[in-house]
């Protein structure tokens, strides 16, 4: 089955820890990217990568870091995390179609960070 | 810049009213695609519909419709007989197409909490 797969889906934390978001697609896809989702703001960019080795930031990249060693994967690491890092993350994939560019997404992670 | 605004936060109806969600979106592309996500309070996105913008049909699927009208920059969505499953939080995105400045980024509005009532 084609689909982008985060672990964990939710995951509570201490300020300070570092951690690592795993973000995995089985499409072939070269693009993905990292949203994260805040009340009353819907969804914002963090990070993107157009390919192997290519990643750019997004809107909101403070705070985060990403790697793309290979076309499956694309982590989401906080070095540091503080409490308004608290938030809901996205990991997704765009691919071509006929009518253009669509996106597929993981099912989310559900970070706390106390 | 490109800007999606949802102005609606928090819609209420009674089940099978017809509610209409707005989404109005501001892009200088001549080129670009629109979206409408659902997120049940399980939290995923759903995809509900894609429409570039050379294409102005509306769509119709089931008891979901959407009207796009590229006069006003207005990518509404109805839904008809609406039931206590459609409950959930909506979104419109809007995504440029491509060029030398493309980030591939999705320009999501603040969302429509909609609540259906039995």
């Amino acid at each position: 089955e084609a689909q982008v797969t985060q672990n964990p889906r939710y995951l509570i934390t201490v300020t300070g820890k570092k951690l690592t978001v795993t973000c995995s697609q089985n499409m072939n896809h070269e693009y993905m990217s990292w949203y994260r989702q805040d009340p009353g703001l819907g969804l914002r960019q963090i990070y993107y990568s157009m390919n192997v080795e290519a990643t750019d930031k997004g809107d909101v990249p403070e705070g985060y870091k990403v790697s793309r060693k290979e076309k499956r994967n694309f982590p989401l690491i906080l070095e540091s995390p503080s409490p308004n890092q608290t938030s809901l993350y996205f990991c997704a994939s765009r691919f071509r179609a006929a009518t253009g560019f669509g996106y597929t997404f993981g099912s989310g992670t559900r970070l706390t960070v106390v | 810049a490109q800007k999606v605004t949802q102005a609606q936060t928090e819609i209420s109806v009674v089940e099978k009213e017809d509610v209409t969600l707005d989404c109005v979106y501001e892009t200088r592309d001549t080129t670009y695609y629109l979206f409408w996500y659902k997120q049940p309070p399980s939290g995923e996105l759903v995809f509900l519909i894609r429409r570039n913008s050379f294409d102005e049909q509306n769509e119709i699927s089931g008891r979901y419709s959407w009207n796009f009208q590229k006069s006003t920059s207005s990518f509404n969505f109805t839904i008809t007989a609406s039931q206590v499953v459609d409950s959930a939080v909506y979104f419109c995105a809007l995504s440029e197409a491509g060029g030398s400045s493309n980030t591939g980024k999705l320009i999501f509005g603040q969302g429509t909490t909609l609540q259906v009532k039995p």
